[in-house]
């Protein structure tokens, strides 16, 4: 597609139920990160893939949340057990390359997000 | 740890009025450094970015940044601002893979 797409765009479960999120990366791009964005706070870091690969897991803040991307494309960020803290909007990125250094960074495209409600 | 501050939470101008939005860093180096701009229900989008050289970058939608190794910031500018302009703003700094984002300033522009 022309861009970064994510799925579902608006997500509302009860607490304790896993959620599964979706983010389809421009074709082609290597590099795919997740964040979240929590009520007037900035962007948080939760995970970045290389290709399949997370080299980076530091951002994730517990056990309960989880990351996979499967044939260096889509990526799914699972949330178990879901907690009321947990709301926040998911926002998803891709670039063509990584960030090894500071030469091979690229810009991130970002998704639309999934607004993501634990009541 | 590198961090980024955004002093506004909220700033309101009038159409037409000059617009300056704050970003200050923690980091031993120079960063890289962008701003980005999120409009309701959309995506993160790049304004400018500042890698080296230059210390006034321009951007699109006619956004300009400068620079300032002195002070560790990087604010953000436009000479006239539109009501389109009306949106989030993210500041956000970059290095070895680590982005970190301000917490964003709220624009309100008035008619």
């Amino acid at each position: 597609g022309a861009g970064v797409s994510q799925s579902p765009s608006n997500k509302v479960t009860e607490k304790g139920k896993d959620v599964e999120l979706r983010c389809d990366p421009i074709s082609g791009h290597t590099a795919l990160y997740w964040y979240r964005q929590s009520l007037g706070q900035g962007l948080e870091f939760l995970i970045y893939f290389q290709g399949n690969s997370a080299p980076d897991k530091s951002g994730l803040p517990s056990d309960r949340f989880s990351a996979e991307r499967t044939g260096g494309s889509v990526s799914t960020l699972t949330i178990q057990r879901t907690q009321q803290e947990d709301s926040a909007v998911y926002l998803c990125a891709s670039s063509p390359k990584t960030g090894t250094s500071g030469a091979a960074y690229n810009e991130q495209f970002f998704g639309p997000g999934t607004r993501l409600t634990v009541l | 740890a590198q961090s980024v501050t955004q002093p506004d939470i909220h700033i309101t101008v009038s159409e037409g009025a000059s617009l300056e939005l704050r970003c200050n860093y923690s980091y031993g180096a120079t960063p890289y450094l962008f701003w980005y701009v999120q409009s309701p229900g959309q995506g993160l989008q790049l304004l400018l970015k500042y890698f080296s050289g230059d210390t006034l970058v321009q951007g699109i939608k006619g956004f300009e940044a400068e620079f300032k190794r002195s002070q560790s910031s990087f604010n953000l500018r436009k000479p006239s601002v539109h009501w389109s302009d009306a949106a989030e703003y993210f500041c956000a700094v970059y290095n070895n893979n680590d982005m970190r984002f301000g917490a964003g300033t709220r624009l309100t522009v008035k008619p």
